[in-house]
């Protein structure tokens, strides 16, 4: 089993649209959570860290069950630049990040 | 913020030769650096954690007399391809941690071996 797993899509929405994604964990002993946005053929970039609480981070919101090893990112009113691969990503303090395989939304006009 | 300076961006290279990959830690001291190896369209895998002044430390199945891992200074890391062959084309990027920003990327390394 791996130990991060996403849907792989690829998710086509139009604009305006509300799009989730969700991503289940495997290891228990993960303590941080994050939502990486990575384009083609670049380095990932942060979008959001994923706290318990769940966080709001204007369009975009993010929830973590942690009794489920379940999390989320919601995407409102999607714009074309939303257009990217969406990576669910855990780790342990200190250590490496375990990246998901990546979730892909187009965003078209 | 944390910057970290990765270098080519792009290689080609024939099979056989060997292809050293920088990162650098412009702006702080990086103790720890990980080594990320991503094919087409699947997960940025870890191959290995570089600790400045120590060996490496490989993830299961990465074969370390082949990705020779050096960090020999605070502010270095290379990860050399030895002996490349085609199977060994990839993306591949660094990922530094500095206390107070978190992780951060080298732009990564795009390799084709011919």
């Amino acid at each position: 089993r791996k130990e991060v797993e996403q849907d792989p899509g690829p998710f086509n929405v139009p604009e305006g649209a509300t799009v989730a994604f969700n991503c289940t964990y495997s290891n228990s002993a993960s303590q941080s959570f994050f939502w990486y946005r990575q384009d083609c053929r670049k380095e990932p970039k942060l979008l959001m860290s994923v706290y318990s609480s769940g966080n709001e981070d204007g369009r975009f919101t993010a929830q973590l069950n942690r009794a489920s090893q379940y999390i989320s990112l919601l995407i409102r009113d999607s714009k074309l630049s939303d257009s990217a691969t969406y990576l669910c990503v855990v780790n342990q303090a200190g250590t490496a990040l375990i990246f998901g395989k990546g979730t892909t939304l187009s965003v078209s006009s | 913020g944390a910057v970290v300076s990765q270098h080519p961006s792009r290689v080609i290279c024939k099979s056989g030769t060997s292809v050293k990959i920088e990162c650098r830690s412009l702006d702080f001291q990086a103790t720890t650096m990980f080594w990320y190896r991503q094919f087409p369209k699947q997960s940025l895998m870890l191959m290995a954690t570089s600790n400045e002044g120590s060996k490496a430390t490989y993830e299961q199945g990465v074969e370390k007399d082949k990705f020779l891992i050096n960090h020999a200074s605070l502010t270095l890391s290379t990860l050399t391809v030895t002996s490349a062959h085609p199977e060994d084309s990839s993306f591949y990027i660094c990922s530094a941690i500095q206390s107070g920003y978190g992780y951060t990327f080298g732009s990564g390394t795009r390799l084709t071996v011919v």
